[in-house]
């Protein structure tokens, strides 16, 4: 089974900073690699696909990048909306498997 | 505009089985390259796939829950389920459908996601 490892678990960060989280595969997983958030008591929402894709209606300081092992999520400005929890997941091979999470709390 | 909900009951007895059901709305649970799946989360943890099946009724789960679970579809009722046995507590989690969308080669995400409904597993 192929196990995601996220970078930070937990990070507090201030409206208008520019925050990366990082995400490692186990094995290559290719661009099998997408991004979630998840705000409580809400079901996870779609944010990046195929590593660096921008799902319909996410705003544009979302970005992602990576192939292969490594993979990063950055936000470019952050807004109040953006404190949340995020997921990496890999869709490469079953079972697919999440990431920890990365909890992004207002410093 | 494609909708997931979850039913079932909130509660179920250690060993028994849980149930629970998917219903699709705003498309047919058959059109296009799609899967469904299962995934859970228990309170404060993250997520743990469960397990999906292609409405041709292949299915692939999760190792660690193979051996109780099992994924079916309805495509006459837009829907599809979930049935893990001999539950514990351990078992106890929000549990969530979403729909797969492997369409592109390279591909492959959870674009809608049910709102999630909560079992606990207690006497």
């Amino acid at each position: 089974d192929i196990q995601m490892t996220q970078s930070p678990s937990s990070l507090s960060a201030s409206v208008g900073d520019r925050v990366t989280i990082t995400c490692r595969a186990s094995q290559s997983i290719s661009s099998y690699l997408n991004w979630y958030q998840q705000k409580p008591g809400k079901a996870p929402k779609l944010l990046i696909y195929a590593a660096s894709s921008l799902q319909s209606g996410v705003p544009s300081r979302f970005s992602g990048s990576g192939s292969g092992t490594d993979f990063t999520l950055t936000i470019s400005s952050l807004q109040p909306e953006d404190f949340a929890t995020y997921y990496c997941q890999q869709s490469y091979s079953t079972p697919q498997a999440f990431g920890q999470g990365t909890r992004l709390e207002i410093k | 505009q494609v909708q997931l909900q979850e039913s079932g009951p909130g509660l179920v007895k250690p060993s028994q089985t849980l149930s629970l059901t998917c219903t699709v709305s705003g498309g047919s649970i058959s059109s296009g390259s799609y899967y469904w799946s299962w995934i859970r989360q228990p309170a404060g943890k993250g997520l743990e796939w469960i397990g999906r099946i292609y409405t041709s009724g292949s299915t692939n789960y999760n190792p660690s829950l193979k051996s109780r679970v099992t994924i079916s579809v309805d495509t006459s009722k837009n829907q599809f389920s979930l049935k893990l046995s001999s539950v514990t507590a351990a078992d106890t989690a929000v549990y969530y459908c979403a729909r797969g969308n492997d369409w592109h080669y390279g591909d492959d995400h959870f674009d809608y996601w049910g709102q999630g409904t909560l079992v606990t597993v207690s006497s």
